[in-house]
């Protein structure tokens, strides 16, 4: 069983709709949980970073953990074209050393 | 402020040779980090150098290797190229605390035929 599960979809939803990507993990150590979103042939750009359990908001993202279930989740708000990218989970102990999900795509249709 | 710079950004290499790849981080960012991403395996955490040294390393054979300079520039080394080494390999770097985000480069893609 891998550490972070994540499904790889791929995900396609009309644009404006409201997309949720989630991961669970298994690891009860991770302190500290990230977002990140690539574009084909780029590198991965971090949306969101949490350290706690609970909501954080940027904008049209909400990142949300819940350490007691092990699952955490981004939710985009009126999700664009140009949201259309792989979002990868990533949590880590302390260092930073870096787990990942296996990373979910993400179609948002115009 | 420039961001991670890898070199070069495309290698194609045959089976038994050996590759190094480089990694300048962020100006003032000390720690360097080395990651392979496959279709297959996804991101996977290869190691960390901070202040020259390989802070922490992940489940990779001995072939894979790096350093890092005075500069906090890295370098990672691939001996003896195996087909399944084909990847993306791309550097994060950060300011060294350990708390910190970790900032990617756009990767080098490398293709062993």
């Amino acid at each position: 069983q891998k550490e972070v599960e994540q499904d790889p979809g791929p995900l396609s939803v009309p644009e404006g709709a409201i997309v949720s990507l989630n991961c669970t993990y298994s690891n009860s150590a991770f302190q500290y949980f990230m977002w990140y979103r690539q574009y084909s042939r780029k590198g991965p750009e971090l949306l969101m970073y949490t350290y706690s359990s609970g909501n954080k908001e940027d904008g049209r993202f909400t990142a949300q953990v819940d350490k007691s279930s092990k699952y955490i989740s981004l939710f985009i708000r009126d999700s664009q074209p140009s949201d259309s990218a792989t979002y990868l989970c990533a949590m880590r102990e302390y260092g930073n050393k870096l787990v990942f999900g296996a990373g979910t795509i993400l179609r948002v249709k115009s | 402020k420039a961001g991670v710079t890898q070199t070069p950004r495309y290698l194609i290499k045959t089976r038994g040779q050996q590759v190094t790849l480089s990694c300048s981080p962020i100006s003032g960012h000390r720690s360097v980090s080395w990651y392979q991403q496959t279709p297959g395996q996804g991101l996977q955490f290869l190691f960390e150098y901070f202040s020259e040294t390989q802070r922490n390393k992940g489940n990779f054979p001995g072939r894979f290797s790096g350093r890092q300079f005075s500069n906090s520039r890295s370098e990672m080394n691939v001996s003896t190229l195996e087909l399944g080494d084909s990847a993306l390999y791309l550097c994060a770097s950060s300011l060294g605390g350990g708390e910190e985000t970790q900032y990617f480069g756009p990767g080098t893609r490398l293709l062993v035929l």
